[in-house]
């Protein structure tokens, strides 16, 4: 299996609403990434997990908040959202934080806040 | 002066030419370099990654990194239509995990 999968592929929410983004990956990756696309820029990195244990968080507001429940899973819980977070949001895997290989992108969750 | 910066484009080749691509960074102590292709609409896909000076090739892409002048560049030989989508250059910092991306260039491939 060399997929990282995202569920839902698209998300309305309210301003009011909690909800819930999930990544998932069984390539034993050990670094998973969450990263937010506006159109036309290139990805911009929100949070980074290594072996579980958050270890990068790019000043995100704290409406967004991550959680790696273990090795293979990733969520990103959401609250209290502001129209200008609509955006696509993109999980990523890499075998370890640092290493050379790159990362294997989800196909992605596109969000609307409204 | 932005970390990574690639050509502002749009990029726009005849199928069947070399399209080339051309990223520079800022940070000299930069090890791993990387080239994901993004298609409009979906996830961005790495395709090749350099971390040594010289040439790497892998069918129609070759990357081509120059420590010295700080400059990695893409060619896509015998471009195709299938190949019009955005390039983004990545780069890892000296003892950073996270890379950091370009803006992005746009090739078209007229058929």
């Amino acid at each position: 299996d060399t997929e990282v999968t995202q569920t839902p592929k698209h998300l309305v929410m309210g301003m009011t609403n909690k909800k819930s983004l999930k990544c998932e990956q069984h390539m034993g990756h050990r670094a998973m990434y969450w990263y937010k696309q506006k159109a036309k820029k290139p990805p911009e990195l929100m949070f980074v997990y290594s072996y579980e244990k958050l270890s990068i968080n790019e000043s995100v507001p704290s409406r967004f908040s991550p959680e790696c429940p273990n090795s293979s899973l990733l969520n990103l819980h959401l609250h209290a959202l502001q129209p200008e977070d609509s955006a696509l949001y993109l999980c990523a895997s890499s075998p370890a934080f640092g290493r050379e290989d790159g990362y294997t992108f989800g196909s992605g969750t596109r969000l609307t806040v409204v | 002066q932005k970390e990574v910066e690639q050509n502002s484009g749009p990029l726009s080749v005849p199928e069947g030419a070399i399209a080339s691509l051309n990223c520079t960074y800022s940070d000299r102590g930069s090890q791993s370099f990387f080239w994901y292709r993004q298609y409009s609409g979906k996830s961005p896909e790495l395709i090749m990654f350099i971390y040594s000076n010289g040439d790497k090739e892998d069918g129609r892409f070759t990357a081509q990194l120059n420590k010295a002048s700080q400059y990695v560049s893409l060619l896509i030989r015998d471009s195709q239509p299938s190949d019009s989508a955005t390039y983004l250059c990545a780069v890892r910092q000296t003892n950073a995990g996270k890379s950091t991306f370009g803006d992005g260039t746009t090739l078209t491939v007229k058929p």
